[in-house]
């Protein structure tokens, strides 16, 4: 596609609940990125793929968060027994990844998650 | 050591101003520096990169200053518009931005006609 999607756009839980949320790289980019931005603060990583494989999730939080991309393509971010902690925009990225030459990101315009 | 230090948190120009955004980085591994623009309700969206061999990056009405010595990169608005107010970010990473970046926190700039 022409850019990176997210869904939902905006998703309320309430605590306990479990959410997915779904994000379509652009096609053909090998890397994909979740970051969670809290209110008024810059975008904090939280895990990256590189085609299926999962290279690094360091940032994620607890072991209630868990991120998956069976066939290198779109991704799901999921959030078991949700938190007040984890209202935020979760906001997905992808790259071209060529190399030395970096393209910087993609950003889709995430999903808002508000946790009741 | 992962930090990434921005300033201001707010800035106001009048139209036509220069705005300067800083930041300050302590990792020596970074050598990707982007800066980000952001609209509310929107992603981040690229406006400009630049890596450690060069000390300033000028693209349209955006430059990018990089002092590898300081561990410092600034942003400088030319000609500022009232479209461009925005909050901007800027962030830092390494293996050439082809893995996780680290983002400042942000200044809201609000460009007055």
């Amino acid at each position: 596609g022409a850019g990176v999607s997210q869904s939902p756009r905006y998703k309320v839980a309430k605590r306990g609940q479990d959410v997915a949320l779904r994000c379509d790289p652009i096609s053909g980019h090998v890397s994909l990125f979740w970051y969670q931005q809290a209110l008024g603060q810059g975008p904090e990583f939280l895990t990256y793929f590189q085609n299926e494989a999962q290279l690094d999730k360091s940032g994620l939080p607890s072991d209630r968060f868990f991120a998956e991309r069976p066939e290198g393509s779109v991704s799901t971010l999921k959030i078991q027994r949700t938190q007040q902690e984890d209202s935020a925009v979760y906001l997905c990225a992808s790259s071209p990844r060529t190399g030395r030459k970096g393209y910087g990101y993609t950003f889709g315009s995430g999903t808002r998650l508000t946790v009741v | 050591q992962q930090q990434v230090k921005q300033s201001p948190q707010s800035l106001i120009v009048q139209k036509g101003g220069i705005p300067i955004i800083n930041c300050a980085y302590e990792n020596t591994a970074f050598d990707y520096f982007p800066w980000y623009q952001q609209f509310p309700g929107k992603g981040p969206a690229l406006l400009i990169a630049i890596r450690p061999d060069v000390s300033e990056k000028k693209e349209g009405r955006f430059t990018i200053s990089f002092n590898k010595s300081a561990k410092q990169f600034s942003l400088h608005i030319m000609d500022s518009q009232p479209g461009d107010s925005a909050t901007y970010f800027c962030a830092a990473g390494p293996n050439f931005g082809n893995e996780k970046l680290t983002f400042g926190t942000g200044t809201r700039l609000t460009i007055i006609p």
